[in-house]
């Protein structure tokens, strides 16, 4: 079965930067984009971006152009998210996750499988 | 990208039907149909409930409803019952392959 498997909570300072790693397992790796999405506290969804598990392209939101980059590692099947210059509006829970293989991957449409979400908390 | 607008809380009793609207643009929800529906309880990752305007996942019970008119998109759930209670977001594409969310709307099942 697909999984989604996000690395642990983070604690930064402001100004630093913050790497999430997200491990894919249970279907082909390449074959599929993953995307980022994140939830401030009382916040709503905010999709950030998403990757090209096999070439690597990015496309990312506007508001986190210059912010952030997406990588993979395809010998372990991982994304990585990197967002850099932290800010206290940064903290939020960061989800990977991928389109279903009936759906059309096109932003937000379709996200069928999530990781179980990472806390990243900013504060001095 | 403006985050697509919905209302902040709807309310039912078990058995009635709701509609939860989300309204964006002629740039996004109007322009493509590729509009998404999220089940999120808080602590767990959100659920799809809804994909391109109309479809459901395998596993989604048939209550579970969506359509489109214009620039707004709906979310229709009948036949309410207590573990439909979460928060539910709707998505869009905004194209150049990029998405927006909406602000999120919390059900409150009475």
């Amino acid at each position: 079965q697909v999984q989604l498997e996000q690395s642990g909570a983070e604690v930064k300072n402001p100004g630093a930067s913050v790497k999430v790693s997200c491990k894919a397992s249970g279907y082909t790796f390449t074959g599929y984009y993953i995307h980022w999405v994140r939830q401030a506290p009382g916040q709503g969804l905010e999709w950030m971006g998403r990757i090209n598990s096999n070439s690597g392209g990015t496309n990312y939101a506007q508001k986190f152009q210059g912010r952030v980059t997406m990588t993979r590692d395809t010998s372990i099947s991982t994304v990585y998210m990197e967002l850099r210059r932290l800010r206290s509006d940064d903290t939020a829970v960061y989800y990977c996750a991928r389109v279903s293989p009936v759906a059309f991957d096109y932003g937000g449409n379709g996200l069928e499988y999530w990781g179980q979400g990472t806390l990243v908390t900013v504060s001095s | 990208q403006s985050a697509l607008t919905q209302p902040a809380s709807v309310s039912g009793s078990p058995g009635q039907s709701i509609t939860i609207s989300c309204t964006g643009t002629s740039s996004d929800v109007g322009a493509y149909n590729y509009v998404s529906w999220y089940q999120h309880h808080p602590g767990k990752a959100p659920k799809l409930m809804i994909y391109e305007v109309n479809n459901r996942p395998s596993g989604v019970p048939d209550r579970f409803s969506g359509s489109k008119s214009g620039n707004t998109a709906s979310l229709t759930i009948s036949g309410l019952q207590a573990e439909d209670e979460a928060d539910y977001f709707c998505s869009s594409y905004t194209g150049s392959y990029t998405g927006v969310f909406g602000g999120g709307t919390k059900l409150t099942v009475l």
